[in-house]
């Protein structure tokens, strides 16, 4: 079964440091790997994309890195602002365009000023 | 237009009546999604349509959940006799089918919030 997981489920962290979220998926094959960030109130808005052949992804202060091997994908923040508390998803599509995308469901990060 | 749009963007009913919600995707989109969110909660997968395809509806909560999908365009998420469990925010998205790295991502409306009195 097609599975996206994502770890932690909240956290929080003082302005200024950085931070690493973990997504692990069980798709096989894939397309590509997606992080999206959702701000409150809104709808999410995609972060990075990487297909199965990269490895890193920066996007800013958001850099993501995806290990084909072990299936897993990290997104990490630098130097966190106020305006980075969202939620992020991870986002994996199947090499099929018979098969839907797989969501995670999220991590909720908050900026403490 | 050039997003996914939502309707209502909010909605307040009372308990026991049957609401519609509506999506319109991106315009040339076969694939459309309907997720629900709950207060602080993640993503919850309802409903999957592409194409001609049968839907899949695996995610529906219960038979009072239905969803349909005009003309591979538009798409209507109804819910009946709603209860308050039923209040979240409802998001659509949708995604230009085909393979390759780049049509798969996935557009989202701004979400239709829900609350059932």
């Amino acid at each position: 079964k097609n599975q996206v997981e994502q770890s932690p489920q909240s956290l929080i962290i003082l302005e200024g440091k950085n931070c690493t979220l973990q997504c692990n998926y069980t798709v096989s094959p894939f397309s590509n790997l997606r992080w999206y960030k959702q701000d409150t109130g809104r709808g999410p808005v995609s972060l990075t994309i990487m297909t199965f052949s990269e490895n890193t992804k920066s996007n800013g202060r958001y850099t993501a890195t995806l290990d084909a091997d072990t299936k897993q994908s990290s997104l990490h923040i630098t130097a966190s602002q106020l305006s980075d508390s969202a939620s992020y998803i991870c986002v994996v599509s199947p090499y099929s365009s018979a098969s839907k995308i797989i969501f995670g469901s999220g991590t909720r990060l908050s900026i403490r000023p | 237009g050039a997003g996914v749009s939502q309707s209502p963007s909010n909605k307040v009913t009372e308990k026991g009546k049957d609401v519609e919600l509506r999506c319109d995707p991106i315009s040339g989109h076969t694939a459309l999604y309907w997720y629900r969110q709950s207060l602080g909660q993640g993503l919850e997968f309802l409903i999957y349509f592409q194409g001609n395809s049968a839907p899949d509806k695996s995610g529906l909560p219960s038979d009072r959940f239905s969803a349909e999908r005009t003309g591979g365009s538009v798409s209507t998420l109804t819910i009946q006799r709603t209860q308050q469990e039923d209040s979240a925010v409802y998001l659509c998205a949708s995604s230009l089918e085909g393979r390759g790295p780049m049509n798969t991502e996935a557009f989202f409306g701004q979400g239709t919030r829900l609350t059932v009195v």
